[in-house]
């Protein structure tokens, strides 16, 4: 089983949906949770971080379930430049490395 | 400011040679992690260098090595390169091992 499973996609969504992408990881030890987006063949960027309580950036949501050890992002009125591979990720505290998800590719259409 | 470089942007190699990847941290940041990505993959960590000294490795051979300078930059050097090494080789820099990792362009080494 890998460490941090996403629904690799590719969700097709018009200009101002909302979207949602799910990870889930394996490991209940992690401690810091990140989403990260990718453009195409770029490097991957930190978009925000996941907080116990959930957090808000902008048109972006993200929600922290412990028990359940899953972690969401929500993407309010979708832009064409919100047209990237989001990259969920997680790391253990007593750790250093960061341990990504395959990615969730997002294409918004006209 | 600038932020972390890498070199080369692209390499081919043929299988059984050795490369060396290059990387500069961003100024004041000393510590450098090394990721490999395979494409429709996410990055997969290989080294960690923190005040040159390693810190942690991931689940590669022997083949990959690294080692980080007095100025911070950092080598990766693979041998014996097989097809499957083909990748997105990324660095990234952070001030410490547990901050915010900035990741580089990455370097596309393709191996025939």
């Amino acid at each position: 089983r890998k460490e941090v499973e996403q629904d690799p996609g590719p969700f097709n969504v018009p200009e101002g949906a909302t979207v949602a992408f799910n990870c889930t990881y394996s490991n209940s030890a992690s401690q810091s949770f990140f989403w990260y987006r990718q453009d195409c063949r770029k490097e991957p960027k930190l978009l925000m971080s996941v907080y116990s309580s959930g957090n808000e950036d902008g048109r972006f949501t993200a929600q922290l379930n412990r028990a359940s050890q899953y972690i969401s992002l929500l993407i309010r009125d979708s832009k064409l430049s919100d047209s990237a591979t989001y990259l969920c990720v997680v790391r253990m505290d007593s750790s250093y490395k960061l341990i990504f998800g395959s990615g969730t590719r997002l294409l918004v259409r006209p | 400011d600038a932020g972390v470089t890498q070199s080369p942007t692209h390499l081919i190699k043929t299988r059984g040679q050795h490369v060396t990847l290059r990387c500069s941290p961003i100024s004041g940041h000393k510590s450098v992690s090394w990721y490999q990505q395979v494409l429709g993959q996410g990055p997969q960590f290989i080294f960690q260098y923190y005040e040159k000294e390693e810190r942690g490795r991931g689940n590669f051979p022997d083949r990959f090595s690294a080692r980080q300078f007095p100025n911070y930059s950092s080598e990766l050097n693979v041998n014996a390169l097989l097809l499957g090494d083909s990748a997105l080789y990324l660095c990234a820099s952070s001030y410490d091992e547990y901050n915010e990792q900035f990741f580089g362009p990455g370097t596309r080494l393709t191996v025939l």
